[in-house]
């Protein structure tokens, strides 16, 4: 199993410019998660989804979209990128559950310029 | 959703014991205390979980108290692998809108010593 894996590991986008990360889990977990990290702090959740075709708003959702068309992807978009949203962004998917832990994947690294 | 506190940092020596503590005094009856740990540059791991009773597993023992207002993880020997940001975070059982999500706080910083 690759567990949850993200894509790209790294980009540097312009102001204004949009994106799309990818985040795909082979564990058929129903919840998908999109966070944040800035530096020197823990994750701020960002979106969620508890299901196919289906999501939610985080803590932080301003200036991200997301969709969940099939079980094992979760899209995160910024549609016109800011140099706030430079961070690392990390996807997470679980069982739904709460005795299930989350699995992480490796982290996007994002610069906005 | 119920908050954790943890102290900002810890140090220990390699092959010592690690009693990481937390507080959660408004905890709830239906959460759970998660650990996960992050190693530099490395997205969160998962250390242990427990809602009521002492927990043991290959990585670490977590503690809980008996009025769950607080828990301990332990490390039983750090080694240099251990360094890095463990953190206490309570995962809301009970569905209805939080959908387990987990709130990270600052969690504390391990430092293992050669």
């Amino acid at each position: 199993n690759a567990g949850v894996t993200q894509t790209p590991k790294f980009r540097v986008l312009k102001t204004g410019q949009s994106m799309t990360l990818l985040c795909a889990q082979d564990m058929n977990h129903e919840y998908m998660y999109w966070y944040r990290q800035d530096p020197g702090m823990g994750l701020r959740l960002i979106h969620y989804s508890v299901g196919e075709g289906t999501t939610a708003k985080g803590e932080v959702p301003d200036g991200y979209n997301v969709s969940r068309l099939k079980k094992q992807n979760f899209l995160l978009g910024l549609e016109s990128a800011a140099p706030s949203q430079t961070s690392v962004y990390f996807c997470a998917s679980s069982y739904r559950l709460a005795v299930y832990e989350q699995f992480f994947g490796p982290g996007t690294r994002l610069t906005v310029l | 959703d119920a908050k954790t506190t943890q102290p900002n940092s810890m140090e220990s020596n390699e092959e010592e014991p690690v009693h990481l503590p937390c507080n959660h005094s408004t905890i709830s009856g239906t959460d759970y205390i998660h650990w996960y740990r992050q190693l530099p540059s490395q997205g969160p791991e998962y250390v242990i979980h427990g809602l009521t009773s002492n927990v043991n597993n290959r990585m670490a023992s977590l503690a809980i108290a008996e009025d769950r207002k607080s828990s301990t993880l332990i490390l039983h020997r750090a080694t240099l692998r251990d360094a890095a940001v463990y953190y206490c975070i309570l995962r809301d059982g009970a569905g209805g809108t939080s959908y387990g999500k987990l709130t990270f706080g600052q969690g504390t910083i391990l430092t293992v010593h050669p």
